[in-house]
């Protein structure tokens, strides 16, 4: 079992449209979640920290389930300028290595 | 700029020969990581520093590979006779403590 699995995509949406990632992590012991968002070609951007009680920046609310092992993230109003692969990442330790998944591909069209 | 550099951003290399990549961290982040990415897959770790001491190496990291941070500051990855499978973006991040940022990356290529 990979430790950090995602649905691969691709997601394709409309303009407007909501659309949720999903992630699970096989290490029960892990400390610290995020969401990073990564175009083609670039660097891995972070987008948002994942908390317990779950967190919203703008149209990104992401939520985070200890018990299932869960981690989501949604987007709603999606804007072309949303289309990238969004990468599940833990941390087992703060300040050690980050375990990325393999990303789900997201293409906003109009 | 202020953010993580990495320098080169490309590197074409003829297979057995060694290259070195340099990695300077935003200032006074005390950790910096290594991680490989190959297409379709997302960052795997290769090895991370806090200050001038390498504090963890993954598995991934073969004899070949070395990495230095002499003073705590900026970090050098060398490959020793390269191979087609080294064929991958090396990734440097660099963090105060919690969250990772990560540079643009050097994109090499073993032909």
């Amino acid at each position: 079992r990979k430790e950090v699995e995602q649905d691969p995509g691709p997601f394709n949406v409309p303009e407007g449209a909501t659309v949720a990632f999903n992630c699970t992590y096989s290490n029960s012991a892990s400390q610290s979640f995020f969401w990073y968002r990564q175009d083609c070609r670039k660097e891995p951007k972070l987008l948002m920290s994942v908390y317990s009680s779950g967190n919203e920046d703008g149209r990104f609310t992401a939520q985070l389930n200890r018990a299932s092992q869960y981690i989501s993230l949604l987007i709603r109003d999606s804007k072309l300028s949303d289309s990238a692969t969004y990468l599940c990442v833990v941390n087992i330790q703060a300040g050690t290595a980050l375990i990325f998944g393999k990303g789900t591909t997201l293409s906003v069209s109009s | 700029d202020t953010g993580v550099s990495q320098n080169p951003r490309h590197k074409i290399t003829k297979r057995g020969q060694n290259v070195t990549f340099r990695c300077d961290p935003i200032s006074e982040h005390n950790r910096l990581y290594w991680y490989r990415q190959t297409l379709g897959q997302g960052p795997e770790f290769l090895t991370y520093f806090q200050n001038e001491a390498q504090l963890e190496k993954s598995r991934l990291l073969s004899d070949r590979f070395s990495a230095e941070r002499p003073k705590g500051s900026f970090s050098t990855l060398e490959i020793q006779r390269t191979e087609q499978g080294d064929s991958a973006m090396y990734l440097c991040a660099s963090s105060p403590g919690h969250e990772q940022y990560f540079g643009p990356g050097t994109r090499l290529t073993v032909t």
